[in-house]
């Protein structure tokens, strides 16, 4: 399998606190991002990144921040959870060719479970 | 703007039937089309691509292919078994920002 790795992978915080979520990749993948899934709707995007201090907003993105200082890391910031936060956090990374190329598909980190009480 | 629409689920079958779940889109342009599957407990792993008009896509036994003309991509299997058990999650990429759009999945229920 990919170099991807998240943590934690289970969390519980209370709301109002500060939760870090970190994504971790060995694959020097350009593209990261950062999906919430809730049943119901499916996967939504909340951040992505395309390089090294370069992020913009997905879909879902209030509450949520991100940075991403070197390559490998992708964090996620929920800067005072609510219970509506409460949800599986994936990361996916992907390449693109040297002729951004898009065929390839992303590949997804196994989720960090958090539960904002 | 871009969107995939899968059928609804669950579906349940009984092991060896034929399965088929439909998934059709919207998009500007001629994107790559994807199949991803989850397993209980894990994230989304690729299982098939097609990336242009009458490719299929194949793997695992499952099978997948671009139509074009009726903006489809339904996956289907032949024989299903109790581990394919999982949510199947049609997807595309358009050239924009290299971010896939995902349909809403559709969880597949294989009874011994």
């Amino acid at each position: 399998d990919a170099g991807i790795t998240q943590s934690p992978r289970h969390k519980v915080t209370e709301t109002g606190t500060p939760v870090t979520l970190r994504c971790h990749q060995t694959e020097n993948h350009r593209y990261m991002y950062w999906y919430r899934q809730d049943p119901g709707h499916g996967l939504r995007l909340i951040h992505y990144s395309y390089g090294v201090k370069d992020t913009d907003k997905g879909e879902v993105s209030d509450g949520y921040s991100v940075s991403r200082s070197k390559t490998e890391d992708f964090l996620l910031t929920l800067e005072s959870a609510t219970s509506s936060q409460t949800s599986v956090y994936f990361c996916a990374i992907s390449e693109t060719g040297r002729r951004g190329n898009i065929n390839y598909g992303y590949t997804f980190g196994s989720g960090t479970r958090l539960t904002v009480v | 703007g871009n969107s995939v629409t899968q059928m609804e689920g669950p579906v349940t079958l009984s092991e060896e039937a034929f399965l088929t779940i439909n998934c059709t889109y919207t998009a500007t342009g001629y994107p790559s089309l994807f199949w991803y599957v989850q397993y209980p407990g894990e994230g989304l792993q690729l299982l098939l691509k097609a990336t242009k008009a009458d490719d299929k896509g194949s793997n695992k036994g499952f099978e997948a292919t671009y139509r074009k003309e009726t903006t489809s991509f339904h996956l289907e299997k032949g024989s299903v078994q109790v581990s394919d058990s999982a949510v199947y999650f049609c997807a595309l990429r358009y050239n924009a920002g290299n971010m896939l759009t995902f349909g809403g999945g559709t969880r597949l229920m294989v009874k011994p």
